[in-house]
Protein backbone atom coordinates (compact mmCIF):
# COMPACT_ATOMS: atom_id res chain seq x y z
CA UNK A 1 0.00 0.00 0.00
CA UNK A 2 1.18 3.41 -0.77
CA UNK A 3 2.64 5.49 1.76
CA UNK A 4 3.39 9.16 2.40
CA UNK A 5 7.06 9.23 3.32
CA UNK A 6 8.02 11.77 6.23
CA UNK A 7 11.76 12.36 8.03
CA UNK A 8 12.97 12.66 10.37
CA UNK A 9 10.42 10.84 12.75
CA UNK A 10 11.43 12.26 15.97
CA UNK A 11 13.34 16.02 16.26
CA UNK A 12 15.26 17.40 19.23
CA UNK A 13 16.16 21.14 18.32
CA UNK A 14 17.01 23.87 21.04
CA UNK A 15 14.97 27.36 21.36
CA UNK A 16 15.96 29.64 18.52
CA UNK A 17 17.25 26.95 15.97
CA UNK A 18 16.33 26.29 12.96
CA UNK A 19 14.47 22.89 12.19
CA UNK A 20 13.19 21.44 9.46
CA UNK A 21 11.23 18.18 7.81
CA UNK A 22 10.60 17.15 4.58
CA UNK A 23 7.40 14.92 3.09
CA UNK A 24 7.66 12.94 -0.14
CA UNK A 25 3.37 12.41 -0.78
CA UNK A 26 2.00 9.44 -2.98
CA UNK A 27 3.29 9.28 -6.41
CA UNK A 28 0.47 10.98 -8.35
CA UNK A 29 -1.21 12.91 -5.41
CA UNK A 30 -1.39 16.67 -6.61
CA UNK A 31 -2.85 17.90 -3.77
CA UNK A 32 0.02 17.90 -0.40
CA UNK A 33 -0.94 19.57 3.15
CA UNK A 34 1.06 20.38 6.30
CA UNK A 35 -0.68 19.69 9.14
CA UNK A 36 0.31 20.66 13.59
CA UNK A 37 -0.72 18.75 15.83
CA UNK A 38 -0.26 19.20 19.27
CA UNK A 39 -0.37 16.73 22.36
CA UNK A 40 -3.52 15.71 23.02
CA UNK A 41 -5.58 18.17 20.34
CA UNK A 42 -6.62 17.36 16.88
CA UNK A 43 -4.42 18.58 13.37
CA UNK A 44 -4.46 21.90 12.23
CA UNK A 45 -3.68 22.76 8.77
CA UNK A 46 -0.41 25.04 8.47
CA UNK A 47 -0.72 24.82 4.74
CA UNK A 48 -2.01 23.31 1.41
CA UNK A 49 -0.31 22.40 -1.73
CA UNK A 50 -2.18 22.18 -5.44
CA UNK A 51 0.63 21.03 -7.49
CA UNK A 52 3.83 23.59 -6.66
CA UNK A 53 1.11 26.33 -5.97
CA UNK A 54 0.21 26.81 -2.32
CA UNK A 55 -3.49 26.75 -2.04
CA UNK A 56 -3.96 28.32 1.97
CA UNK A 57 -1.38 29.15 4.26
CA UNK A 58 -3.91 31.54 6.27
CA UNK A 59 -2.55 29.63 9.66
CA UNK A 60 0.89 29.38 9.15
CA UNK A 61 2.67 31.60 11.09
CA UNK A 62 4.56 33.14 8.35
CA UNK A 63 7.09 34.97 10.51
CA UNK A 64 9.03 31.93 11.45
CA UNK A 65 7.59 28.70 9.27
CA UNK A 66 8.08 28.65 5.51
CA UNK A 67 7.36 25.29 3.05
CA UNK A 68 7.72 25.06 -0.84
CA UNK A 69 7.33 22.66 -3.26
CA UNK A 70 9.10 23.04 -5.82
CA UNK A 71 8.87 20.85 -8.03
CA UNK A 72 5.09 19.52 -6.94
CA UNK A 73 6.75 16.66 -5.81
CA UNK A 74 8.31 16.51 -2.26
CA UNK A 75 7.67 19.10 0.18
CA UNK A 76 9.83 20.76 2.88
CA UNK A 77 8.65 22.54 6.22
CA UNK A 78 10.83 24.98 8.20
CA UNK A 79 10.48 26.53 11.12
CA UNK A 80 13.06 29.34 11.94
CA UNK A 81 13.83 30.20 14.97
CA UNK A 82 12.14 27.45 16.83
CA UNK A 83 10.28 28.39 19.71
CA UNK A 84 8.76 26.02 23.17
CA UNK A 85 5.70 26.19 21.56
CA UNK A 86 6.15 24.35 18.23
CA UNK A 87 6.78 21.29 19.96
CA UNK A 88 3.89 18.73 18.11
CA UNK A 89 3.50 16.46 15.24
CA UNK A 90 4.03 17.86 11.95
CA UNK A 91 2.02 15.68 10.00
CA UNK A 92 2.21 15.34 5.93
CA UNK A 93 -1.23 14.37 3.96
CA UNK A 94 -1.49 14.03 0.27
CA UNK A 95 -4.78 13.35 -1.67
CA UNK A 96 -5.90 12.15 -5.25
CA UNK A 97 -8.93 13.71 -4.74
CA UNK A 98 -9.43 15.63 -1.46
CA UNK A 99 -13.40 15.58 -1.50
CA UNK A 100 -12.68 11.55 -1.10
CA UNK A 101 -10.23 11.71 2.35
CA UNK A 102 -6.80 11.91 1.92
CA UNK A 103 -3.91 9.71 3.58
CA UNK A 104 -1.76 11.19 6.52
CA UNK A 105 2.13 9.80 6.89
CA UNK A 106 3.35 8.87 10.79
CA UNK A 107 4.84 12.72 11.22
CA UNK A 108 7.70 14.18 12.53
CA UNK A 109 7.46 14.70 16.22
CA UNK A 110 9.11 17.80 17.54
CA UNK A 111 10.47 18.88 20.46
CA UNK A 112 12.17 22.42 20.98
CA UNK A 113 14.05 22.32 24.39
CA UNK B 1 -18.41 29.13 12.61
CA UNK B 2 -15.35 26.97 11.77
CA UNK B 3 -15.23 24.43 14.96
CA UNK B 4 -15.94 21.22 15.76
CA UNK B 5 -17.19 20.06 18.99
CA UNK B 6 -16.39 16.48 19.85
CA UNK B 7 -17.59 14.10 22.95
CA UNK B 8 -16.15 12.55 24.79
CA UNK B 9 -12.91 13.35 25.45
CA UNK B 10 -12.44 9.63 26.68
CA UNK B 11 -14.71 6.52 26.25
CA UNK B 12 -14.07 2.67 27.94
CA UNK B 13 -15.73 -0.09 27.08
CA UNK B 14 -15.82 -3.87 27.54
CA UNK B 15 -14.73 -6.30 24.69
CA UNK B 16 -18.55 -6.07 22.23
CA UNK B 17 -19.39 -3.03 23.73
CA UNK B 18 -20.83 -0.06 21.02
CA UNK B 19 -18.64 3.08 21.60
CA UNK B 20 -20.26 5.88 20.70
CA UNK B 21 -18.39 9.00 19.59
CA UNK B 22 -20.80 12.68 19.06
CA UNK B 23 -19.94 15.38 17.05
CA UNK B 24 -21.35 18.81 16.20
CA UNK B 25 -20.46 21.22 13.79
CA UNK B 26 -21.40 25.26 13.31
CA UNK B 27 -20.65 25.82 9.56
CA UNK B 28 -24.23 24.43 7.89
CA UNK B 29 -21.82 24.68 4.81
CA UNK B 30 -19.69 21.56 5.71
CA UNK B 31 -20.65 19.26 3.35
CA UNK B 32 -18.15 16.14 4.05
CA UNK B 33 -17.67 14.27 7.27
CA UNK B 34 -15.10 11.90 7.82
CA UNK B 35 -13.62 9.95 10.87
CA UNK B 36 -9.91 9.43 11.45
CA UNK B 37 -8.66 6.40 13.58
CA UNK B 38 -5.07 7.43 14.98
CA UNK B 39 -3.05 4.96 17.18
CA UNK B 40 0.03 6.50 19.39
CA UNK B 41 2.82 7.15 16.66
CA UNK B 42 1.39 7.29 13.75
CA UNK B 43 -0.84 9.80 11.58
CA UNK B 44 -4.60 9.49 11.61
CA UNK B 45 -6.26 6.74 8.93
CA UNK B 46 -9.46 7.66 7.05
CA UNK B 47 -12.42 4.86 8.47
CA UNK B 48 -15.14 6.51 7.29
CA UNK B 49 -16.74 9.22 5.67
CA UNK B 50 -20.60 10.59 4.89
CA UNK B 51 -22.09 13.98 3.13
CA UNK B 52 -25.09 15.63 4.24
CA UNK B 53 -27.27 13.95 1.31
CA UNK B 54 -27.56 10.46 3.58
CA UNK B 55 -28.32 10.44 7.28
CA UNK B 56 -26.21 6.56 7.78
CA UNK B 57 -23.67 4.92 6.18
CA UNK B 58 -22.03 1.93 7.33
CA UNK B 59 -19.16 0.35 6.82
CA UNK B 60 -18.33 -3.48 8.46
CA UNK B 61 -18.57 -2.99 12.51
CA UNK B 62 -18.36 1.17 11.82
CA UNK B 63 -21.31 3.46 11.11
CA UNK B 64 -21.61 6.83 10.64
CA UNK B 65 -25.29 8.39 11.53
CA UNK B 66 -25.74 12.03 10.70
CA UNK B 67 -28.46 14.31 11.62
CA UNK B 68 -28.68 17.50 9.11
CA UNK B 69 -30.81 19.58 11.31
CA UNK B 70 -29.24 19.12 14.51
CA UNK B 71 -25.92 19.86 13.09
CA UNK B 72 -24.41 16.24 14.12
CA UNK B 73 -22.87 13.20 13.67
CA UNK B 74 -21.82 10.45 15.70
CA UNK B 75 -19.47 7.34 15.23
CA UNK B 76 -21.02 3.91 16.34
CA UNK B 77 -18.66 0.47 17.08
CA UNK B 78 -19.84 -2.65 16.56
CA UNK B 79 -18.93 -5.65 18.66
CA UNK B 80 -15.35 -3.43 19.81
CA UNK B 81 -12.31 -5.01 20.28
CA UNK B 82 -9.08 -4.44 22.14
CA UNK B 83 -7.32 -3.50 18.70
CA UNK B 84 -9.73 -0.65 18.03
CA UNK B 85 -8.24 1.05 21.39
CA UNK B 86 -6.96 4.22 19.77
CA UNK B 87 -7.89 8.35 19.17
CA UNK B 88 -10.42 8.96 16.93
CA UNK B 89 -10.93 12.22 15.60
CA UNK B 90 -13.93 13.78 13.84
CA UNK B 91 -14.12 16.24 10.83
CA UNK B 92 -15.81 18.24 8.45
CA UNK B 93 -14.34 20.04 5.72
CA UNK B 94 -16.17 22.71 2.92
CA UNK B 95 -15.08 21.69 -0.83
CA UNK B 96 -15.06 25.60 -2.20
CA UNK B 97 -12.05 26.29 1.03
CA UNK B 98 -10.11 23.15 -0.77
CA UNK B 99 -10.93 20.92 1.67
CA UNK B 100 -9.12 22.00 4.32
CA UNK B 101 -10.14 19.37 7.29
CA UNK B 102 -11.29 20.71 10.50
CA UNK B 103 -10.69 18.93 13.44
CA UNK B 104 -12.26 17.50 16.50
CA UNK B 105 -10.73 17.53 19.56
CA UNK B 106 -10.38 13.59 19.71
CA UNK B 107 -11.79 11.15 21.98
CA UNK B 108 -9.70 8.58 23.18
CA UNK B 109 -11.12 4.76 23.28
CA UNK B 110 -10.37 1.92 25.06
CA UNK B 111 -11.58 -1.65 24.90
CA UNK B 112 -10.85 -3.69 27.70
CA UNK B 113 -10.85 -7.31 26.66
Amino acid sequence: EAEVAQSPRYKITEKSQAVAFWCDPISGHATLYWYRQILGQGPELLVQFQDESVVDDSQLPKDRFSAERLKGVDSTLKIQPAELGDSAMYLCASSLDPNYGYTFGSGTRLTVV
Amino acid sequence: QQQVKQSPQSLIVQKGGIPIINCAYENTAFDYFPWYQQFPGKGPALLIAIRPDVSEKKEGRFTISFNKSAKQFSLHIMDSQPGDSATYFCAASLETSGSRLTFGEGTQLTVNP
